[in-house]
């Protein structure tokens, strides 16, 4: 069965300071692996997906992620936070034949001025 | 191009009601998914259509029903409505059942249960 994990549930950085969000994930097949950001009263957007390529996927925004399969994570980063990147984020895990995506629970962040 | 577009944005029922909400898929798209994400919760997914087919579903009951039409556009109908079933509910479209491309998600509608 396949399985996400989001290690936070809220996280606060100051603008300008490193982004570091949190994920792991069980999965039996070689995963899939996502993450899409929300924006309030806005659709959710893919910011990177991870389909087995490259480790170190580059998204939008200046956001990156790095597949680990000893560590079974899927950690998002960025290297320096604006204020628009105050949303809430969502690992996503996607295997084998199922089509069902599953979804973290989430972790909102917030930007400081 | 057109993005995913949802209706209603907001909608109000009493337990025991149906409801209908409707997804137009982007253009080019042929595959419809829909989620239902409860407050402070991550979506779950309900079922996914493909050709006016169902190609896969989650865990819910059978008064989640849905249809997709020719031009592939899909609506979703709860019968029956219980409390919990308030919560946002998201469309997305794609363009391939079979692979993990990207989903694009339409705004939701919020519906409560009273």
């Amino acid at each position: 069965a396949q399985s996400v994990t989001q290690l936070d549930s809220h996280v606060s950085v100051s603008e300008g300071t490193p982004v570091l969000l949190r994920c792991n994930y069980s999965s039996s097949y070689s995963p899939s692996l996502f993450w899409y950001v929300q924006h309030p009263n806005k659709g959710l957007q893919l910011l990177l997906k991870y389909t087995s390529a490259a480790t170190l996927v580059k998204g939008i925004n200046g956001f990156e992620a790095e597949f680990k399969k000893s560590e079974t994570s899927f950690h998002l980063t960025k290297p320096s936070a604006h204020m628009s990147d105050a949303a809430e984020y969502f690992c996503v895990v996607g295997a084998g034949n199922n089509r069902k995506l599953i979804w973290g629970l989430g972790t909102s962040l917030a930007v400081n001025p | 191009e057109t993005g995913v577009t949802q209706s209603p944005t907001h909608l109000i029922k009493t337990r025991g009601q149906q409801v209908t909400l409707r997804c137009s898929s982007q253009s080019g798209h042929n595959t419809v998914s829909w989620y239902q994400q409860a407050l402070g919760q991550g979506p779950q997914f309900i079922f996914q259509y493909y050709r006016e087919e169902e190609n896969g579903r989650g865990n819910f009951p059978p008064r989640f029903s849905g249809l997709q039409f020719p031009n592939y556009s899909s609506e979703l109908n709860v019968n029956a409505l219980e409390l919990d079933d308030s919560a946002l509910y998201l469309c997305a479209s794609s363009g391939d059942r079979g692979k993990y491309n990207e989903q694009f998600f339409g705004p939701g509608t919020r519906l409560t249960v009273l």
